[in-house]
């Protein structure tokens, strides 16, 4: 089975902290996104990434980082934690080409920025 | 920019009845890729269908369905036979097949309470 699984579940940071969300998955994906999941916004994709070292923003990237060193994990930064980022964040992989439909999550992190 | 829209917050169906969740897109585009998620209280974002738009016929899984229609940008997901597993948030989704990295677009979701 494929696995996305994120560090952690629940987190709680102080405002301007330097906050790190990782992600890592076990099929050897090319394509790993961070999504940001709101009530009544549905899921906005932070950012995305095609290959190592390689990222692209998404829809909402203002306040966010990602990096990812190598292929099975992809890390999300919030350089300075803001209350307005307290929200369930959702990270995703999706092999490489375009009739490789189905992308597979993680549990997601829910984090609340105090 | 390709949107899709959940017009729906929250449906209630009885066990064993069925149930219709609406989903419209907007898009340019002729070729995509179109999926229902299924998101249950324990978070795991489940694929429950997925269509691809240069097929006419609509996609089945078991007891989900789909209402696919290409001219209107419509995608249904019908429910049969109702389980109180089918308990869950549901998200409508486009991918296109021509934009750089195909990245999913969601819909806001649908929460599907299901009662004895």
């Amino acid at each position: 089975d494929v696995k996305v699984t994120q560090s952690s579940r629940y987190l709680v940071k102080r405002t301007g902290e330097k906050v790190f969300l990782e992600c890592v998955q076990d099929m050897d994906h090319e394509n790993m996104f961070w999504y940001r999941q709101d009530p009544g916004l549905g899921l906005r994709l932070i950012y995305f990434s095609y290959d190592v070292k390689m990222k692209e923003k998404g829809d909402i990237p203002e306040g966010y980082s990602v990096s990812r060193e190598k292929k099975e994990r992809f890390s999300l930064i919030l350089e300075s934690a803001s209350t307005n980022q307290t929200s369930m964040y959702l990270c995703a992989s999706r092999d490489r080409g375009p009739m490789n439909t189905e992308a597979f999550f993680g549990q997601g992190t829910r984090l609340t920025v105090v | 920019a390709q949107t899709v829209t959940q017009s729906q917050p929250e449906m209630s169906v009885q066990e064993a009845e069925t149930v219709t969740l609406s989903c419209t897109y907007d898009t340019s585009e002729s070729d995509y890729y179109l999926f229902w998620y299924k998101q249950p209280p324990s978070r795991q974002m489940i694929l429950v269908i997925r269509q691809e738009a240069y097929k006419q016929q609509n996609a089945t899984e078991n007891r989900f369905s789909v209402n696919f229609q290409k001219a209107a940008k419509s995608f249904s997901l019908k429910i049969s036979d109702s389980q109180l597993g089918d308990a869950a948030m549901y998200f409508c989704a486009y991918r296109s097949l021509n934009t750089g990295f195909q990245k999913l677009v969601f819909g806001t979701g649908t929460r599907l309470l299901v009662s004895p």
